[in-house]
């Protein structure tokens, strides 16, 4: 029961173009979502988040949306830049819940080409 | 991920070792998760804990793993008996309870199950 679906195993673009990366969930008290960037060998780290109060959040190069009717959000990064390449994961909690449990994707790897 | 540290980073253990994993939180923070990530897979939420207290441990298996966070000291992930399928990357957070902060991933420990 794989309640954050990320379909893209993996994703290939050229430098300076933009890139999205999808993530759908089905779980209807999620209210809170992340996107978490890793290097391998690395920990993930965190990228940018968006509250189920707003459709969209901003910090430079990337820009997270969410669709709330469709259980849908993306993550935009432009312009798209090499250092960029790494697996990206999208998560999900219920804030509600207390115990802030992050419900990950399987990732998608990012290649950008220079 | 220098905040957060865990060690050791890499660990083989044969089967039916034990295995102990420990992980210091960022500074300032008293709240610590543990990931585990198989290979190809996203990371699954294990055990919440706060300081001497585990919150929440609905990720745990029943038998042979424990988690505990001391009043003094690291955070401890101990697998008994470790079996092949133990072999995963395993991934301490920490959070300090600010409000849209998120969790903080060390860069992990390695476990290889012999």
């Amino acid at each position: 029961d794989q309640q954050v679906k990320q379909n893209s195993p993996s994703l290939s673009v050229q430098e300076g173009r933009i890139s999205i990366l999808n993530c759908d969930y089905t779980n209807s008290m999620f209210d809170y979502f992340l996107w978490y960037k890793k290097y391998p060998a690395e920990g993930p780290t965190f990228l940018i988040s968006i509250s189920s109060i707003k459709d969209k959040n901003e910090d430079g190069r990337f820009t997270v949306f969410l669709n709330k009717s469709a259980k849908h959000l993306s993550l935009h990064i432009v312009p798209s830049q090499p250092g960029d390449s790494a697996v990206y994961f999208c998560a999900a909690t219920n804030s509600g819940a207390g115990s802030y449990q992050l419900t990950f994707g399987k990732g998608t790897k990012l290649s950008v080409i220079p | 991920n220098a905040g957060v540290m865990q060690n050791p980073r890499h660990l083989v253990r044969r089967r039916g070792q034990e295995a102990r994993l420990r992980c210091s939180p960022m500074k300032g923070h008293s709240h610590v998760y543990w990931y585990r990530q198989l290979p190809e897979e996203g990371l699954k939420f294990m055990v919440y804990l706060q300081k001497e207290n585990i919150i929440d441990e609905s990720g745990m298996p029943k038998e042979r793993f424990s988690a505990e966070f001391p009043k003094e000291g690291p955070s401890i992930l101990r697998i008994q008996q470790v079996v092949r399928g133990d072999s995963a990357a395993y991934f301490c957070a920490s959070y300090g309870r600010t409000v849209g902060s998120p969790l903080h991933f060390g860069n992990g420990t390695r476990l290889t199950v012999t």
